[in-house]
């Protein structure tokens, strides 16, 4: 298996933009965690998916945060509209069932100018 | 809530010595692993080493071994003849076993090893 792919890997927009990030898992995974990587916060977990279904958002910032996975193999993260504030360095991981490991994708660093 | 902290933002060690890094954590479960991630500059996140809460014989893995004090919920990375490539950032996680399976980071230390 590949991994986990993010893509894009670097991602720079205008402030009022919308901005989708997206993440396919590694196959036979039940679990993703999205989680943004700042200097001053270290990784903070923005939601995370069981099998598909949103299990917890409670640290999804804003409204203006959404996440989806309409199928196990891939994910988006949209931010609309985006803010200078929102730049960050977004990781998205999978685990299978019970897991032990959590494994990353590369990260999109995304400015927001 | 769970919550982790790591005290040290920085610290430094001289290519060969070893170096300690501390971790504690918050939690009212009792089943639980925690861990230590490793990201280089490349921004990948390595596994370094896990522990079950379970077990009380620490766990090692070639240089890196951790010390694990339950009752004092603390969790510090032990990287022994440290080396160059050692040179990262390092994370301490968290994650429950009682029905949420989360996985909660704390801050980070940023580890540089000097030659």
């Amino acid at each position: 298996d590949a991994g986990v792919i993010q893509s894009p890997r670097h991602e720079v927009t205008e402030m009022g933009q919308e901005v989708t990030l997206r993440c396919k898992p590694i196959s036979g995974h039940d679990y993703l965690f999205w989680y943004r990587q700042t200097m001053m916060r270290g990784l903070e977990l923005l939601i995370y998916f069981n099998n598909n279904v949103p299990i917890d958002d409670s640290g999804m910032p804003e409204d203006r945060f959404s996440a989806k996975m309409p199928n196990a193999s891939f994910s988006t993260l949209k931010i609309q509209p985006s803010e200078p504030r929102d730049s960050a360095v977004y990781f998205c991981a999978s685990s299978p069932y019970r897991a032990t490991e959590a494994f990353f994708g590369q990260g999109t660093r995304l400015t927001v100018v | 809530a769970q919550t982790v902290t790591q005290s040290q933002p920085e610290m430094s060690v001289q290519e060969a010595e070893t170096v300690t890094l501390s971790c504690t954590y918050d939690t009212s479960e009792n089943n639980y692993y925690l861990f230590w991630y490793k990201q280089p500059p490349s921004r990948q996140m390595i596994l370094v080493i896990r522990q079950e809460a379970y077990k009380q014989q620490n766990a090692t893995e070639n240089r890196f071994s951790v010390n694990f004090q339950k009752a004092a919920k603390s969790f510090s990375l032990k990287i022994s003849d440290s080396q160059l490539g050692d040179t990262a950032m390092y994370f301490c996680a968290f994650m429950s076993l009682s029905g949420t399976y989360k996985y909660i980071f704390g801050t980070g230390t940023r580890l540089k090893v000097l030659a």
